[in-house]
């Protein structure tokens, strides 16, 4: 089975600044990598697909670097509403399988 | 706009069987272009894969579960269903129901329904 291993667990950040989510994959999955935004009681919403993609309407300022093992996700100017929680998830198994992050809280 | 709807009990006693349905509006799902796919959350932790559905019928799902899990498609009320028997108390979660998009790109689940909690207990 594929792990990903978001770090950290957790970051304290404020309004403005440039914040960066790291994802490892215990494996090589190329750019099978899609990053999720979850705010409380909330689903998940896709960001970023194929591990650079933007989905469409989610703002520019959410970005997805990595390939292989490693992965980023980069917030460059944090907004009041991006505070909440991020996973990485793998789709890089077939037939699917796939495996989420732990998650990553963004806090004030 | 393609909208997903989680429904069924909120409450199952241990050993007994937790049934869901999600129901799709604005597509079809006997669409080939889209997996239908379960994902759980227990409460304050993380995201888990549960499994798939493809509109052939073929399904997925989590071997960790380590027992059968039952997706179906009903294409006459264009729902799809989880069955999940023998729960215990480690199956309380919140329930999600989403499609799992894959053409042309990785697979990736866009949209999510809004989720439903699901409380095992006698």
């Amino acid at each position: 089975d594929i792990q990903m291993t978001q770090s950290p667990s957790s970051l304290s950040a404020s309004v403005g600044d440039r914040v960066t989510i790291t994802c490892r994959a215990s494996q090589n999955i190329g750019n099978f990598l899609n990053w999720y935004q979850q705010k409380p009681g909330k689903a998940p919403n896709l960001l970023i697909y194929a591990a650079a993609r933007l989905q469409t309407g989610v703002p520019s300022r959410f970005s997805g670097t990595g390939f292989g093992t490693e992965f980023n996700l980069t917030i460059s100017s944090l907004q009041p509403e991006d505070f909440a929680t991020y996973y990485c998830q793998e789709s890089y198994t077939t037939p699917p399988f796939y495996t989420f992050g732990q998650g990553t809280k963004l806090e004030i | 706009q393609l909208q997903l709807q989680e429904s069924g009990p909120g409450l199952v006693k241990p050993s007994e069987t937790l049934s869901l349905i999600c129901s799709v509006s604005g597509d079809s799902i006997s669409n080939d272009d889209y997996y239908w796919g379960w994902i759980r959350q227990p409460p304050g932790k993380g995201l888990e894969w549960i499994g798939n559905v493809y509109y052939s019928g073929s399904t997925y799902h989590n071997p960790s579960l380590n027992r059968r899990v039952i997706i179906a498609l009903d294409t006459s009320k264009n729902q799809f269903s989880l069955r999940l028997p023998s729960v215990t108390a480690a199956d309380t979660a919140i329930y999600y129901c989403a499609r799992d998009l894959f053409r042309i790109f990785p697979h990736r689940f866009d949209p999510w329904g809004q989720g439903i909690l699901v409380s095992v207990s006698s």
